[in-house]
């Protein structure tokens, strides 16, 4: 299995465009996690889904994020409209529930101008 | 005070030594997990433990669930292990809350 696969891997944008970030589990994996690393706040869980299903999206920032698992391989995290501060990287990470063990993609960088 | 709380923030260790960086936490938790980040920004899970003791390599990873704590050790440390570590709970379903990370560096 190639592991965990996010894109893009960086990118640019300016203030208020759409943003999305894309997320390819692991084959099996029932958990899939959406996390945000910053220098000043570290690593926060945004949200994350149970067979597809969001269980937990209290770490979502606000109304401009937004998260979907339409089905069991694919997952997508959108930003609309972006602001400098949502500049960070965004991890994916997938699990299961037989292991417990966490396995992340390589990230996104976001930068927002 | 945060949730998780991790010691020392940075350290530095000659290529050999023996390192050991401390995780206490405030809250209930189901596990705790030690992740490794490299330079290059990759995460790697490291342990997850929720009792005891496990031993993976060079790294053993130990917690106390009375006292609240988990130390992870390096044993014959290599410059290869300079990267940040960070603790991690696993607390209400399977919500993470992480620590700040340490950062160590292994002078060859």
């Amino acid at each position: 299995d190639a592991g965990v696969i996010q894109s893009p891997r960086h990118e640019v944008t300016e203030m208020g465009q759409e943003v999305t970030l894309r997320c390819k589990p692991i084959s099996g994996h029932d958990y899939l996690f959406w996390y945000r690393q910053t220098m000043m706040r570290g690593l926060e869980l945004l949200i994350y889904f149970n067979n597809n299903v969001p269980i937990d999206d209290s770490g979502m920032p606000e109304d401009r994020f937004s998260a979907k698992m339409p089905n069991a391989s694919f997952s997508t995290l959108k930003i609309q409209p972006s602001e400098p501060r949502d500049s960070a990287v965004y991890f994916c990470a997938s699990m299961t529930a037989n292991t417990g063990e966490l396995f992340f993609g390589e990230g996104s960088r976001l930068t927002v101008l | 005070k945060n949730e998780v709380e991790q010691s020392p923030q940075n350290l530095t260790a000659q290529e050999g030594e023996f390192i050991t960086i401390n995780c206490s936490y405030s809250v209930g938790i189901s596990a705790l997990h030690w992740l490794q980040q490299h330079p290059g920004g990759g995460i790697v899970s490291l342990f997850m433990l929720s009792s005891g003791k496990k031993k993976h390599g060079r790294l053993i990873a130990t917690i106390n669930i009375q006292e609240k704590h988990s130390s992870l050790h390096i044993t014959a440390s290599h410059p290869r292990d300079s990267a940040v570590y960070i603790c991690a709970v696993e607390t209400s379903g399977s919500r993470l809350t992480f620590g700040e990370g340490t950062q160590l560096t292994v002078n060859p």
